[in-house]
């Protein structure tokens, strides 16, 4: 079974600098997709950036990127400059291609980002 | 198209009470989601489907639970005989079959509490 690991429980960065959240999945298949999404406090859960796993080049949104190491199944997310809208819960997930009957997404326990002005 | 819609936004209900609670997905997905998300964890998955035909129910879905998508539209999760266990956010979420890459969009959650 598939399985998504976030390591770091709460992390905090000064407001304009560049943090990182790390991500570590198990899976057996070749092809998938990596999500990172973000939840606000009481607002609703909204996609940040994905990666399908047959492309190597990282994908990247404006000031959000990642590093994804396929062969190390890692996919960790970088913000920077970093503002206080980024303050949020940030959960790492995992989904097979979509024409399988087996796509629910899965997802890790979530990182907390703090923003210190 | 105003994202998926979720309906109530809260409920509060006496342990042993029947609630259920309603999603509007995006018009055009034919796949739908609920999770489950307790505080600080994250999504657990409960069920999905594809246009109305329910795909998979998750081990954590009791027999208290039902879900349901008449006509593959909007769906009703409804719990039965509620216990404080059950006091959580539910989250809706959806997305099209073939959107390739495409995450699925999540509605705002009913969060249910069991007194």
């Amino acid at each position: 079974a598939q399985t998504v690991t976030q390591s770091q429980p709460e992390m905090s960065v000064q407001e304009a600098e560049t943090v990182t959240l790390s991500c570590t999945y198990d899976t057996s298949e070749s092809d998938y997709y990596l999500f990172w999404y973000k939840q606000p406090p009481s607002r609703q859960m909204i996609l940040v950036i994905r990666q399908e796993a047959y492309k190597q080049q990282n994908a990247t949104e404006n000031r959000f990127s990642v590093n994804f190491q396929k062969a190390a199944k890692s996919f960790s997310l970088k913000i920077s400059d970093s503002q206080l809208g980024d303050a949020a819960m940030y959960f790492c997930a995992y989904r097979r291609p979509t024409m399988n009957r087996d796509d629910k997404i899965i997802f890790g326990k979530g990182t907390r980002l703090h923003i210190l002005p | 198209d105003t994202g998926v819609s979720q309906n109530p936004r809260h409920k509060i209900t006496k342990r042993g009470q029947n609630v259920t609670f309603r999603c509007d997905p995006i018009s055009e997905h034919n796949r739908l989601y609920w999770y489950r998300q307790t505080l600080g964890q994250g999504p657990e998955f409960l069920t999905y489907f594809q246009n109305e035909a329910q795909l998979e129910k998750s081990r954590l879905l009791s027999d208290r639970f039902s879900a349901e998508r008449p006509k593959g539209s909007f769906s009703t999760l409804e719990i039965q005989r509620t216990e404080q266990g059950d006091s959580a956010m539910y989250l809706c979420a959806s997305s099209y079959l073939r959107s390739g890459a495409g995450g699925a969009f999540f509605g705002q959650g009913t969060r249910l509490t069991v007194v």
